[in-house]
C-alpha cells in the first residue's frame, strides 16, 4: 500500500510569486484535503477535494486554488505569495469525503521570502 | 469558528513516566482524533474514537471520548524516547472539515 505523497518537500519563492504543490493520495483513497501549518501552530484546513471538484473550503482567500485528477492526485496553487504564506502545506487523504479519518503525507515546506 | 484546546502546551517528563494530555471544545464533535507529528513529517493518526465515552487503547497510548463530546483525554504509559514529538487532537463531525488543536509538545528526558 502506497502512503500520500507530496512534492516538492521544499521550496524558496519570493513575495508575489505563484507556487505549485503536488499530492499524490493513499492507494485507495478518493479524497484529497489541503492543510496549512504555520510554525508551532495546529493544521488549518484549505479545501477538500472528492471526484474532482472542490468539495469544501476553510477560511483562505481565492488566490488559494486546487484540482484533483481522474486519479485523485491533486495540487494545491497558490498566487501573489505573501510572506505570511510561509508554511509547511499537508496534504491528506481519505476514502469518501464524510470519513472521520485522515492520513497525512510529509508535507511541502514554502518559505516567502 | 470552531477552536480546540490542548493543554499543557509542552511537557518535560523522565523516561519511564506515564503521560496525561488533554483537549477541551466550546462545540460538540462527533468523532475525536489524536495525531503524532514528529519534526519535519506530516501528523501521523494514533487513536480515533466515535462514539461519547468510548476508551481505546493502541499499544501504550490510550485515548477517550469525553461524555460531554466536547473533551478528549491522551494517554500514555511508559513513557519512551520516540515518544518525542507533537501530539494533535482533531475534531469531526459529519459534513465538516476537520478542527485541530494547537498541539503538546512532549519532551522525554533520559
Amino acid at each position: 500500500e502506497t502512503g500520500v505523497t507530496q512534492s516538492p518537500t521544499h521550496l524558496i519563492k519570493t513575495r508575489g510569486q505563484q507556487v505549485t504543490l503536488r499530492c499524490s493520495s493513499q492507494s485507495g483513497h478518493n479524497t484529497v484535503s489541503w492543510y496549512q501549518q504555520a510554525l508551532g501552530q495546529g493544521p488549518q484546513f484549505i479545501f477538500q477535494y472528492y471526484r474532482e471538484e472542490e468539495n469544501g473550503r476553510g477560511n483562505f482567500p481565492p488566490r488559494f486554488s486546487g484540482l484533483q485528477f481522474p486519479n485523485y492526485s491533486s495540487e494545491l496553487n497558490v498566487n501573489a505569495l505573501e510572506l505570511d504564506d510561509s508554511a509547511l502545506y499537508l496534504c491528506a487523504s481519505s476514502f469518501g469525503a464524510d470519513t472521520g479519518e485522515l492520513f497525512f503525507g510529509e508535507g511541502s515546506r514554502l518559505t516567502v521570502l | 469558528g470552531q477552536q480546540l484546546n490542548q493543554s499543557p502546551q509542552s511537557m518535560f517528563i523522565q523516561e519511564g513516566e506515564d503521560v496525561s494530555m488533554n483537549c477541551t471544545s466550546s462545540s460538540i464533535f462527533n468523532t475525536w482524533l489524536w495525531y503524532k507529528q514528529d519534526p519535519g513529517e506530516g501528523p501521523v493518526l494514533l487513536i480515533a474514537l466515535y462514539k461519547a465515552g468510548e476508551l481505546t487503547s493502541n499499544g501504550r497510548l490510550t485515548a477517550q471520548f469525553g461524555i460531554t463530546r466536547k473533551d478528549s483525554f491522551l494517554n500514555i504509559s511508559a513513557s519512551i524516547p520516540s515518544d518525542v514529538g507533537i501530539y494533535f487532537c482533531a475534531g469531526y463531525n459529519y459534513g465538516q472539515n476537520f478542527v485541530f488543536g494547537p498541539g503538546t509538545r512532549l519532551s522525554v528526558l533520559p
